[in-house]
């Protein structure tokens, strides 16, 4: 298996600029984690799915992040519009629902708004 | 509100030495206490705890829970500079299928080995 799969890698925008950033889960598994990275707050989960359903976003820092599953293999994370305290990292991790506490993680988005 | 606290934050060490690596949690229903390595992408699972006093073992890493004190122990024998990472300690609680699937991460500790 490919492990998780996310896109792009590495990300510069602008302050303002909508960012889209993309997961592909590992094939099989139903949870799917949006997780944040900085160096101040460390990791810190956004939302995350149960079988293409959001469970619990309560991490969402605001209304300008959203996030969406329309299936079992694809996700997307959005940023509209980006400031320049959303540069982090940005991971996705899957799980199967039986070692939900399991998961992979993908190898994160690098996203930088100037 | 969740809380997962590591000890000590930043380590140096020379290889051959023996660490231990700490994480004490304060969680309402506790599913489980997880171990992370992250070097320069994304962690990657070590070992996931349960159960209180069963060892977790996979080569010169191991690992235990202690429910009762609410804390775990990461212990890494004869330290190699490969050994050199970020090492998270993640619990996971609530109910399975609402808030139960969500880790809450501690800050993490910054092992360096030193040849």
């Amino acid at each position: 298996d490919a492990g998780v799969i996310q896109s792009p890698r590495h990300e510069v925008t602008e302050m303002g600029q909508e960012v889209t950033l993309r997961c592909k889960p590992i094939s099989g598994h139903d949870y799917l984690f949006w997780y944040r990275q900085t160096m101040m707050r460390g990791l810190e989960l956004l939302i995350y799915f149960n079988n293409n359903v959001p469970i619990d976003d309560s991490g969402m820092p605001e209304d300008r992040f959203s996030a969406k599953m329309p299936n079992a293999s694809f996700s997307t994370l959005k940023i509209q519009p980006s400031e320049p305290r959303d540069s982090a990292v940005y991971f996705c991790a899957s799980s199967f629902f039986d070692r939900h506490n399991e998961q992979f993680f993908g190898p994160g988005t690098r996203l930088t708004v100037l | 509100e969740d809380k997962v606290v590591q000890s000590p934050l930043s380590l140096v060490v020379h290889e051959g030495d023996t660490v231990t690596l700490n994480c004490s949690y304060e969680v309402t229903n506790f599913r489980s206490l997880l171990w992370y390595k992250q070097e320069k992408k994304a962690p990657t699972f070590l070992f996931m705890l349960t159960s209180s006093g069963i060892e977790k073992k996979s080569g010169r890493l191991s690992s235990i829970l202690d429910k009762k004190e609410l804390f775990s122990i990461l212990n890494i024998t004869a330290t190699q500079t490969g050994d050199s990472a970020i090492y998270l300690c993640a619990v996971g609680a609530g109910v399975l299928g609402t808030s139960g699937s969500r880790l809450t991460f501690g800050e993490g500790t910054q092992l360096t080995v030193n040849p």
